[in-house]
């Protein structure tokens, strides 16, 4: 798996938009982006993910950068249910023979502030 | 609701014990995954199962057993050769996509 750069931390007011840097400038071809975050004493939670198409759901937008290495999670609106440690992995779909686990960086600690 | 359900939240073991995390999911998913997390520090992998009646080592497995009878349950045991069993223990399945899906995690403390 490629190896993702973060932030250590960034702060945010509550209601504009978060936006989380990653740099992965050793990307291959076939490898994702993935995006999870944990919040303080829970499970880790998956938010998105891409190749190297833009992507939206629910709770985030993602842009990839046209070569690939690097990405931009955004956050709409960020509330203080939002502030938690945010992951970026770069890894190849599970396709068989691999574990298939994932390993997380130090990730970027977001702070939501009101 | 569908997901990953682990129990109990909390669990503290005495000298010498044996204690088993309990996981079960209902998301029909094959491949199911137990993780420590260390304060501060990421997911080290402890086992890993792809389907029913297999399972194999991750990482860090000395110290834990598991077991995979049914699709629905990966239960842990740490065993009393794990000597530094304090840690925040996490359980995923993996789904469509390579998405791997959280439970709460048990905490675990040596009294």
């Amino acid at each position: 798996d490629a190896k993702t750069t973060q932030p250590t931390s960034m702060d945010c007011a509550e209601g504009r938009a978060a936006n989380l840097p990653c740099n992965h400038s050793t990307i291959s071809g076939n490898e994702y982006v993935y995006w999870y975050r944990q919040i303080h004493s829970q499970g880790p939670q998956y938010i998105i993910h891409g190749l190297k198409n833009n992507e939206t759901n629910e709770m985030a937008s993602l842009i990839i950068t046209e070569d690939r290495k690097s990405s931009t999670l955004i956050l709409p609106h960020a509330t203080l249910r939002d502030t938690a440690v945010y992951y970026c992995i770069v890894r190849v779909a599970w396709e068989g023979g691999s574990q298939g686990n994932l390993i997380f960086g130090k990730g970027t600690k977001l702070s939501v502030k009101p | 609701d569908g997901g990953i359900t682990q129990s109990p939240k909390y669990l503290f073991r005495k000298e010498g014990q044996n204690v088993t995390l309990s996981c079960e999911q209902n998301l029909n998913h094959d491949a199911m995954y137990w993780y420590r997390q260390d304060p501060g520090q990421g997911l080290r992998l402890i086992y890993y199962s792809q389907i029913v009646n297999d399972f194999q080592k991750g990482d860090i497995a000395e110290g834990y057993s598991v077991s995979r009878e049914k699709k629905e349950s990966f239960p842990l045991t740490v065993t009393s050769a794990q000597k530094n069993p304090t840690a925040f223990y996490l359980c995923a399945s993996r789904g469509p996509g390579d998405i791997q899906y959280f439970g709460a995690g048990t905490r675990l403390s040596v009294l």
